[in-house]
């Protein structure tokens, strides 16, 4: 079955660095991929989404790249500040009809932005 | 404002005890899902459904029942509840063309 793993479970970064965060899937190439945000004790907040098709997508100071060569998409933070302070979480979904409404999550990176 | 909701926010209760988590969304959304989050497991998806009377099994559907009678609320059941299902849950929504979901502030939940 499809497996989507996020390689790091913490990152710390300095302000003002980028933030590069990693999201891996097994077996077939997911439609789109979704990045959210989540703060803790809150909902995940959606942030972007990226097709298959599509190299990279960009809003304001996030990137976000989908390899599907590489079976990767990498999700950037420039210009990092502490209130980017997050759990980052990736998702992909089901490979086709209803399902591909189903989405299944990474479990997260925990990004820390010090001061 | 665009929201979803989900009630009550905080919950103890005892094993066997019939409960219900309310989840409501006034985007006119066709999509509405239920999620569990533990630590070192993440967000697993617990049931969906895609309309009015539509639903289906996520990755972790037992111990619990869903309804959708109106498009706008999706309504978790536990009816016999068990320390495993200690946990914060989700409800999200989303729009059919849109894919992206939205998540209603969560619902911690204590099962002793």
């Amino acid at each position: 079955s499809q497996k989507i793993e996020q390689n790091s479970e913490a990152l710390n970064i300095q302000e003002g660095k980028t933030a590069t965060l990693t999201c891996n899937y097994t077996n077939y190439s997911p439609a789109y991929l979704q990045w959210y945000r989540q703060d803790p004790g809150r909902g995940p907040v959606f942030l972007l989404l990226i097709r298959e098709n599509e190299k990279e997508k960009r809003k304001e100071r996030l990137k976000v790249t989908f390899d599907t060569t590489l079976k990767q998409s990498l999700f950037h933070i420039t210009a990092s500040q502490p209130a980017d302070s997050a759990t980052y979480l990736c998702a992909h979904p089901g490979n086709s009809g209803a399902g591909s409404y189903q989405l299944t999550f990474g479990k997260g990176t925990k990004l820390s932005v010090i001061p | 404002e665009a929201q979803v909701t989900q009630n009550p926010r905080y919950l103890i209760t005892v094993t066997g005890k019939k409960l219900t988590v309310t989840c409501s969304q006034n985007m006119n959304h066709e999509y509405m899902s239920w999620y569990r989050q533990d630590p070192g497991l993440g967000l697993r998806q617990i049931y969906y459904s895609m309309n009015v009377e539509v639903t289906d099994k996520g990755d972790v559907p037992e111990g619990y029942k869903v309804s959708r009678k109106e498009k706008r609320n999706f309504p978790l059941i536990l009816e016999s509840p068990s320390p495993n299902q200690t946990s914060l849950y989700f409800c999200a929504s989303g729009g059919l063309a849109l894919h992206e979901q939205y998540f209603g502030p969560g619902t911690r939940l204590t099962v002793t």
